[in-house]
């Protein structure tokens, strides 16, 4: 099993430029979210997905889209690239749909600097 | 919300040396995960422990759910021990499936 993957490894953006995360996982895991993560601070919950079709906003959703068409797919979606969308983004997932009394599984993470 | 913290901020280490850190969390959790951030950014899960004792190698983890914190205890460290430890959690009734992170422990090991 590769895992989470996530494309690309690094980005550069200007300001409202719109671009496309990919997350994939081959683990058929049920559960998958996304992260940011800032500097000197801990990661925090932009949107998750509790199966094919179902998705929902976590801390920080703004500025961000998800959908989920497959069990394998969690692509990011930002709109309008703002330099506070610099960050270091991470996908997980894990095999229960809550995501609760799980172990979480995260991929390589996503540079993205927006200029 | 769950608020969680983590101590000491930054640890430097000899070759060797053992260490304890620390995870204190102000409410009831169903979910607790040690993970360590390596000096590339990646995030590896050490342990899945909501409650109880662990062990893998040199590290063991052990969680006392009752008084809401986790230890995470590193043996004869090594310089790959190296980079940022993050303890994270969810509790009951919150939001689902949302880890709450700490800010994380930086481990520098030294030859």
């Amino acid at each position: 099993n590769a895992g989470v993957t996530q494309t690309p490894k690094f980005q550069v953006l200007k300001t409202g430029q719109s671009m496309t995360l990919q997350c994939a996982q081959d683990m058929n895991h049920e559960y998958m979210s996304w992260y940011r993560q800032d500097p000197g601070m801990g990661l925090r919950l932009i949107h998750y997905s509790v199966g094919a079709g179902i998705t929902d906003q976590g801390e920080v959703p703004n500025g961000y889209n998800v959908s989920r068409s497959t069990t394998e797919d969690f692509p990011l979606r930002l709109l309008s690239a703002a330099p506070s969308q610099t960050s270091v983004y991470f996908c997980a997932s894990s095999y229960g749909a809550s995501g609760s009394q799980e172990t979480q599984y995260f991929g390589p993470g996503t540079r993205l600097l927006v200029l | 919300g769950i608020q969680v913290e983590q101590s000491p901020p930054d640890l430097i280490l000899q070759e060797g040396a053992n260490s304890t850190l620390r995870c204190n969390f102000s409410d009831s959790v169903n979910n607790l995960q040690w993970f360590h951030q390596n000096p590339w950014g990646q995030l590896i899960n050490l342990f899945y422990i909501p409650s109880g004792t662990k062990q893998n190698g040199r590290l063991s983890a052990t969680t006392v759910a009752t008084e809401r914190y986790s230890l995470l205890y590193i043996s004869s460290s090594q310089t790959t021990d190296s980079g940022v430890y993050f303890c994270a959690v969810m509790n009951y009734g919150g939001s689902q499936g949302n880890l709450i992170f700490g800010k994380g422990t930086k481990l520098s090991v030294k030859p």
